[in-house]
């Protein structure tokens, strides 16, 4: 079982492109919730998504962010048009079921320059 | 408006002390709490958790202590090794809800 995959490990992208960042959950999960860690802060709450549906992105900023996580292929995390403060780290992780017991991926550290 | 306060935010033991990390909550409906280890460049990982009818749970050399009338609990790592060298998160949920509510992290350092 290869875990929670994400890729890339590090982004850099210029302030204004777009950032995609992908996860692919662990054999058997079809929950997956995204997190975002700034530098010296703890984690924080962004979407969560089953297959072809977001159940809850309350954590999302309100413009610029988008999940998606279709019937076949990774979960991706969009930013559009990126500035400096989107720099962090970006954490997927996947569960069996909604209760908890998370697994999370390594993570994507995306840099905007 | 942070719902986990966690301290202190770097700790420096030497091998074989008892680091402990405590963390407070505010939120009541919270009714599980799960502690996280990082290890620079990873994700964390889940070390130990506990739910709030039980005042401590171990699990090897790590302990969760928890008070629910004070709203607090704290991770005891006994005979601390360098290894154990990493970022600690504690977090809550509860009410059914699936989102973890993550303190700001303790960077812990057991020197030699």
């Amino acid at each position: 079982n290869a875990g929670v995959m994400q890729n890339p490990r590090h982004l850099v992208r210029r302030r204004g492109q777009e950032a995609r960042l992908r996860c692919s959950p662990m054999k058997g999960h079809s929950h997956v919730y995204w997190y975002r860690q700034l530098p010296e802060e703890g984690l924080k709450f962004m979407v969560y998504l089953q297959k072809e549906n977001i159940i809850d992105e309350s954590g999302m900023p309100k413009e610029r962010f988008s999940a998606e996580f279709p019937k076949e292929g990774p979960s991706i995390l969009r930013i559009q048009q990126v500035v400096r403060g989107d720099s962090a780290a970006y954490f997927c992780a996947s569960s069996p079921d909604p209760k908890g017991g998370y697994t999370f991926g390594s993570g994507t550290r995306l840099t905007v320059v | 408006q942070q719902q986990v306060k966690q301290s202190p935010q770097s700790l420096i033991v030497q091998k074989g002390g008892i680091p402990i990390i405590n963390c407070a909550y505010e939120n009541t409906a919270f009714d599980y709490f799960p502690w996280y280890q990082q290890f620079p460049g990873k994700g964390p990982a889940l070390l130990i958790a506990i739910r709030p009818d039980v005042s401590e749970k171990k699990e090897g050399r790590f302990t969760i202590s928890f008070n629910k009338s004070a709203k607090q609990f704290s991770l005891h790592i006994m005979d601390s090794q360098p290894g154990d060298s990493a970022t600690y998160f504690c977090a809550a949920t509860g009410a059914g809800s699936y989102q973890l509510t993550f303190g700001k992290g303790t960077k812990l350092s057991v020197i030699p």
